[in-house]
């Protein structure tokens, strides 16, 4: 398995403005993920995060909005840029451990975007 | 795309009943994950599957593979308070993409 953190756990932001979340796990994996979950709803997947090469996006999800690093095999950031109340969710890391089957997530983390 | 359908949306039950609650798919899949996400957390891995066919335990929880490799059901035997969340079921196809279910808030009165 892995134990994955993440911080803030939670954050209240003003419109406009930026939040970089940090996601690390304790061990070193290939694959990382980052998802959205609105409240009462499924999670969706935002994009996965590549190890020294540029993340792949899901439909509906861009760069520009959602930047994405994962300098190395342990940790991964997601920022959510010019952010405005529709923005509001819970982001979800995740990553593959046990070979390429098994998905763990961490903590997440909440945001409220005022 | 693929989607999965997980029922029921919701359940009300009394302590010491037991549960069932299932995902179907409209493709196959080669892995089944079935999780619980409790207010505040993320989703904890409950149980996972690999073979059409699976059955598997964790304590009071069994969850199986369905043979058509489209469905798969968990149960919970004998429920408790702290059951009360909300269960995710999670499909992997052969490109080892993910797709989550919608699904199963579980309540349980004592």
């Amino acid at each position: 398995s892995a134990v994955i953190s993440q911080k803030p756990s939670r954050d209240i932001c003003q419109r406009g403005t930026s939040l970089t979340i940090q996601c690390q796990v304790d061990s070193q994996v290939t694959m990382m993920f980052w998802y959205r979950q609105q409240p009462g709803q499924s999670l969706t997947l935002i994009a996965t995060a590549n190890q020294g090469s540029e993340a792949t996006y899901e439909s509906g999800f861009v760069i520009d909005k959602f930047p994405i690093s994962r300098p190395n095999l342990t940790f991964s950031t997601l920022t959510v840029s010019n952010m405005s109340p529709e923005d509001s969710s819970i982001y979800l890391c995740s990553s593959l451990a046990g070979g390429p089957e098994t998905q763990y997530f961490g903590p997440g983390t909440r945001l409220l975007v005022l | 795309g693929q989607q999965l359908n997980q029922s029921p949306q919701s359940m009300f039950i009394q302590e010491g009943e037991d549960v069932s609650m299932n995902c179907t798919s409209s493709s196959i899949f080669n892995t089944w994950l079935w999780y619980k996400q409790d207010p505040g957390e993320g989703p904890v891995l409950l149980i996972a599957l690999y073979k059409a066919g699976e059955l598997t335990s964790n304590g009071r929880l069994t969850a199986q593979f369905g043979i058509t490799r489209k469905d798969s059901f968990l149960n919970i035997s004998a429920s408790i308070p702290s059951d009360v969340g909300i269960y995710f079921c999670a499909g992997r196809n052969n490109f080892n993409k993910f797709y989550f279910g919608s699904g199963t808030k579980l309540n349980v009165k004592p």
